[in-house]
Order: C-alpha cells, then sequence, then structure tokens
C-alpha cells in the first residue's frame, strides 16, 4: 500500500536555528512530490514540485531535495514567519490521485 | 484576484440532514479535487474531476457526492451526513492536474459538525 510519513511531527526552533524536515514515502512509480505550507486557519499553499531523484528547488529560506525515497526540507537561518505546518504529497499518475502526509508543525520563536 | 472559494466557511448539522458545501475557482482550471484534513490523518482526498462531467473516487470518496456540470463549480454533496464526517474540508484546483508543473490553489477550508 502506498504511503507518505512525514517526520518529526512537530518542530520547535530558535530563529536562526536550522533544520530538516523528512517526508519519506512507499510508492510504486512516483510521478512527483509536492511541497506545502499551510497556515492556521488557511488552506495549503504551494511551495514545490520535484519529479526525478537528485532534484532540489529552492525559495528564500527554504530548500527541498528529493531522493528515490524521501524527500527533505530545509529551512535555513528560520524566522518566525516560517513558522506554519509544512506537508508534502506524492502522485504516481499524471491527472488525479494525490496522497498527502500528515505533516509537520514548525515553530520558530524569537 | 485569482482564487478558490469555498462555501460556507462553517456549518453545524444533525446527522442524516442533506447538505452542499460549494466550491468555485475563477482561473478557467481543469482539474478540481475535494479534501478532508483530520488531526494525524492529514489531508485525504475524496473525489477530484479533470474536467466537465469527469470525475473519479480519491482515497476516501464512501458517503460523499460530486458533480461538475461547469468548469467552475464542484459542488460537494452528502446526503446523510454522519458524526464521522466531521472534519475539515478543502477544495483545490489546478491547471492541469497533479503531475505536469500547476500547483494546487486550495480554498480557505469549510469546518463542517455534524452532531
Amino acid at each position: 500500500e502506498d504511503q507518505v510519513t512525514q517526520s518529526p511531527e512537530a518542530l520547535r526552533l530558535q530563529e536562526g536555528e536550522s533544520s530538516s524536515l523528512n517526508c519519506s514515502y512507499t510508492v510504486s512509480g512516483l510521478r512527483g512530490l509536492f511541497w506545502y505550507r499551510q497556515d492556521p486557519g488557511k488552506g495549503p499553499e504551494f511551495l514545490f514540485t520535484l519529479y526525478s531523484a537528485g532534484e532540489e528547488k529552492e525559495k528564500e529560506r527554504l530548500k527541498a531535495t528529493l531522493t528515490k525515497k524521501e524527500s527533505f526540507l530545509h529551512i535555513t537561518a528560520p524566522k518566525p514567519e516560517d513558522s506554519a505546518t509544512y506537508l508534502c504529497a506524492v502522485t504516481t499518475d499524471s491527472w488525479g490521485k494525490l496522497q498527502f502526509g500528515a505533516g509537520t508543525q514548525v515553530v520558530v520563536t524569537p | 484576484e485569482a482564487q478558490v472559494t469555498q462555501n460556507p466557511r462553517y456549518l453545524i448539522t444533525v446527522t442524516g440532514k442533506k447538505l452542499t458545501v460549494t466550491c468555485s475557482q475563477n482561473m478557467n482550471h481543469e482539474y478540481m479535487s475535494w479534501y478532508r484534513q483530520d488531526p494525524g490523518l492529514g489531508l485525504r482526498q475524496i473525489y477530484y474531476s479533470m474536467n466537465v462531467e469527469v470525475t473519479d473516487k480519491g482515497d476516501v470518496p464512501e458517503g460523499y457526492k460530486v458533480s461538475r456540470k461547469e468548469k467552475r463549480n464542484f459542488p460537494l454533496i452528502l446526503e446523510s451526513p454522519s458524526p464521522n464526517q466531521t472534519s475539515l474540508y478543502f477544495c483545490a484546483s489546478s491547471l492541469y492536474g497533479t503531475a505536469v508543473n500547476s500547483p494546487l490553489h486550495f480554498g480557505n477550508g469549510t469546518r463542517l459538525t455534524v452532531t
């Protein structure tokens, strides 16, 4: 059965303290892996798409990487505004199904 | 402004009383989808639609119906709601689906409570 597992469930960081979130997946024929950010009371907001092992994407303090079994979201020198729940999702077909992990809640304190 | 609009934001109802949650997008997107979000379980896909009159089941379709009569609208229908359908629901859309570089745009959610 396809599975997407995110760890840790929660992460508390001091401002400036870099860290990484993990998304491991066991699916057949990955077509794409996505990272989203979700703020309280809002819908998820798209961050990155990764398609093949070895691929990397960057946006401000965030960097996403992909291997054949997992993806990492690296947060470099985080700020309080990076506090959010980060979700990863995978798809194995071109059009329809998308499977999300349970998310990692990140809190960055000043 | 490009957006996905869900209504209502909050809904409290009783077991068995039919309800509809509306979803509308103004981006001319082909693909639309419904998810429910529960603590510890993350987002789970209920139904998705690749175009008008084309819909398919996601991972948790039981107890839900959808229709796609127009490109911009994708309502979620609960014919006979039960307490285990109490959840936070999200509608999302994208230009061409999930595997090409067309990110999902989400609405702000509908919190449903079934008593």
